[in-house]
């Protein structure tokens, strides 16, 4: 089976930057991706690894290091509209299946 | 833009009802999935569908049943609903290139079985 686990909340101040860890257990990886959702709205896509390193998007980076099942989302110069859900995401096997984590809720304040 | 729709954003049924949710995109990908997210267990993937007529069982296919006619259209069944399909259902497309697995989500329903 797949595991993924990531923080269920996170607070950071407006301005500063803040790191979304994601765990990961799975057999036949293929890729992790990052998804933000706010209250009542679809998820979008931010981000996706397949290899290891940072891939810098804007403000936001993300990290994938295979060996360790391990990746973070970087959200730099934060906004109040960053207030959302972020979502980990595996694909795996040959059918592009996609388990997501429970999401991390990160609250953005003044 | 990659549009994904749905037939409906709130459901109201009654227990034994059966259910279609129906979910239309308009980009000509290749893949299509149905998900559903409850507070605390994230999205949880239903069923998936990688080809027209072709279906395959996500991680929670119970009570379930998806239809793929058409490349466009993937449809959500539920034979005999009950209160704990009570969710919000989620669609997904994504192409079969480009950034392996990247999806594009329809603004969701909430259904409600009562």
């Amino acid at each position: 089976g797949q595991n993924i686990d990531q923080p269920t909340e996170m607070t950071a101040t407006e301005g500063a930057i803040v790191q979304i860890n994601c765990t990961y257990q799975t057999s036949g990886f293929n890729g992790l991706f990052w998804y933000q959702q706010h209250a009542g709205e679809a998820p979008t896509f931010l981000s996706y690894n397949v290899l290891d390193g940072l891939e810098e998007k804007g403000r936001f980076s993300s990290f994938l290091s295979r060996s360790k099942g391990y990746s973070y989302l970087l959200l730099k110069e934060l906004q109040m509209k960053d207030s959302a859900s972020y979502l980990c995401a595996v694909t795996s096997g040959g059918y592009q299946k996609v388990t997501f984590g429970t999401g991390t809720k990160l609250q953005v304040i003044p | 833009d990659v549009k994904v729709t749905q037939s409906s954003r709130y459901l109201v049924k009654r227990t034994g009802e059966k259910v279609f949710l129906e979910c239309v995109q308009d980009m000509d990908h290749e893949n299509m999935f149905w998900y559903r997210q409850d507070p605390g267990l994230g999205l949880r993937l239903i069923y998936f569908s990688y080809d027209v007529k072709m279906k395959e069982k996500g991680d929670i296919p119970e009570g379930y049943s998806v239809s793929r006619e058409k490349k466009e259209r993937f449809s959500l069944i539920l034979e005999s609903a009950s209160t704990n399909q009570t969710s919000m259902y989620l669609c997904a497309s994504s192409p079969e290139t480009g950034a392996l697995g990247e999806q594009y989500f329809g603004p969701g329903t909430r259904l409600t079985v009562t």
